[in-house]
């Protein structure tokens, strides 16, 4: 089945614990993303990545870090977790070639993050 | 900022009836995407709008890219209770390549 993964899907930490949330996709998409999704504030992109060791920064990177050391792994690091990094997060992938240069995304199921 | 701006963010309406949520930017895009999310799962794709004042249909869901390229609407005939969950529209800025830009979404309910 095609899939994105993410784990784990419920994190509760305390701040400035690093954690890392794991992405990966079967798909062999070369895009791959990161977004928090808030309240009213609808899905930001933090990071994404259009092929293997290829990064770049969405519109809140601050606070993140990514890496794409294999096509289907994406991991989101966050060195020191804040309070305000508490939210819901996404991962999502696309093919850039043909039709899907357009970045039609496939989502995996969320993380629940809350820091305290 | 919000780049892409929808309208209205919540809705609630009685089922068979119609309704059109809006997604509007002052950049051009050289696409727009709809999304639905349901409660406790990631977004899912509903249709991609490529061309200025393209109209593509999905059953009762009609989409809608403004022929300038800086907008979109999407209108439900007859909405049903399943048709409830949070829309969003996102795109790629012409020029931008990768860079997704998401609306802040519409919440629809549509009671039996």
């Amino acid at each position: 089945e095609a899939q994105v993964t993410q784990n784990p899907r419920y994190l509760i930490t305390v701040t400035g614990k690093k954690l890392t949330v794991t992405c990966s996709q079967n798909m062999n998409h070369e895009y791959m993303s990161w977004y928090r999704q808030d309240p009213g504030l609808g899905l930001r992109q933090i990071y994404y990545s259009m092929n293997v060791e290829v990064t770049d920064k969405g519109d809140v990177p601050e606070g993140y870090k990514v890496s794409r050391k294999e096509k289907r792994n994406f991991p989101l690091i966050l060195e020191s977790p804040s309070p305000n990094q508490t939210s819901l997060y996404f991962c999502a992938s696309s093919r850039t070639s043909g039709r899907s240069r357009f970045y039609e995304q496939y989502f995996g199921p969320g993380t629940r993050l809350t820091v305290t | 900022t919000q780049l892409l701006e929808q309208s209205p963010q919540f809705l609630s309406i009685q089922e068979g009836e119609n309704l059109t949520v809006y997604c509007n930017s002052s950049s051009v895009f050289s696409s727009l995407q709809w999304y639905r999310q349901e409660p406790g799962e990631g977004p899912v794709l509903l249709v991609t709008v490529v061309t200025g004042g393209e109209v593509k249909k999905l059953k009762r869901l009609t989409f809608q890219f403004g022929d300038a390229r800086k907008d979109s609407s999407l209108h439900i005939t007859a909405a049903q209770p399943g048709d409830t969950g949070l829309y969003l529209c996102a795109g790629v800025r012409s020029g931008n390549t990768g860079k997704l830009i998401f609306g802040q979404g519409t919440t629809l309910q549509v009671k039996p």
